[in-house]
């Protein structure tokens, strides 16, 4: 088991460019969780999938953020028009099932995506 | 929301302890997660508690108090390789959404 991958593992963009992010989860979980983290706030959470579906995007900037899973297989993050705030690690994470009360069910965790935009 | 918080860094002694404190302050509660971090690396799961009391992994142990808001993690007979950071997360109550604290840097000395 290769466990979550994400690519790239670094990108650097320009002022106003597209970036965009890759996460492979691990085969067989059916959830997948997008995080960000940087050293002034930490690891924040952005958004989750359950099954493919969006579930809770509470923690997605409302503008230029986007996330999709168009199959079991991938999701992608979407940051459009990026600005030097967005510059962070973004962590990808997966995990068997995440209903239940008290699921004991692991998230696992890829080795991130550092973006930095000049 | 979940507010965690955790001290940003502790030093302790190769073969001593080390204990990694968080505190929480949540809308709701289904257990605590922690996990380690090196530097340039994704964080790795060590421990979820969602009971009171201690729980004995071995060179891991966690404390929870759920009346307090409070959890330890402890780690004994300290090696240098345990320098990282340690990562406590409050899981959100309906989606197993980790809220994390902004970790805490160990670093172990000779």
């Amino acid at each position: 088991n290769a466990g979550v991958i994400q690519t790239p593992r670094h990108k650097v963009t320009g002022k106003g460019q597209e970036a965009t992010l890759w996460c492979e989860p691990i085969s067989g979980h059916s959830a997948v969780f997008w995080y960000r983290q940087t050293i002034v706030q930490g690891l924040e959470f952005l958004t989750y999938f359950r099954n493919q579906a969006p579930i809770d995007d509470s923690g997605m900037p409302k503008e230029r953020f986007s996330a999709q899973m168009p199959n079991q297989s991938h999701s992608t993050l979407k940051i459009q028009s990026t600005q030097p705030q967005d510059s962070a690690v973004y962590l990808c994470a997966s995990s068997l099932k995440d209903w239940g009360a008290f699921n004991q069910d692991t998230q696992y965790f890829g080795p991130g995506t550092r973006l930095l935009v000049l | 929301g979940q507010g965690v918080e955790q001290p940003a860094k502790l030093m302790s002694v190769e073969g001593t302890f080390a204990r990694v404190n968080c505190t929480y302050s949540t809308s709701g509660f289904n257990g605590l997660s922690w996990y380690q971090q090196r530097e340039g690396q994704a964080p790795v799961f060590l421990s979820y508690v969602v009971l009171d009391g201690l729980k004995d992994s071995g060179h891991f142990s966690t404390f929870l108090s759920r009346s307090n808001g409070y959890s330890y993690l402890l780690l004994t007979e300290l090696q240098i390789k345990d320098s990282a950071s340690y990562l406590c997360a409050v899981r959100d109550p309906n989606y197993n959404v980790l809220y994390f604290g902004s970790g805490t840097k160990l670093t172990v000395e000779p």
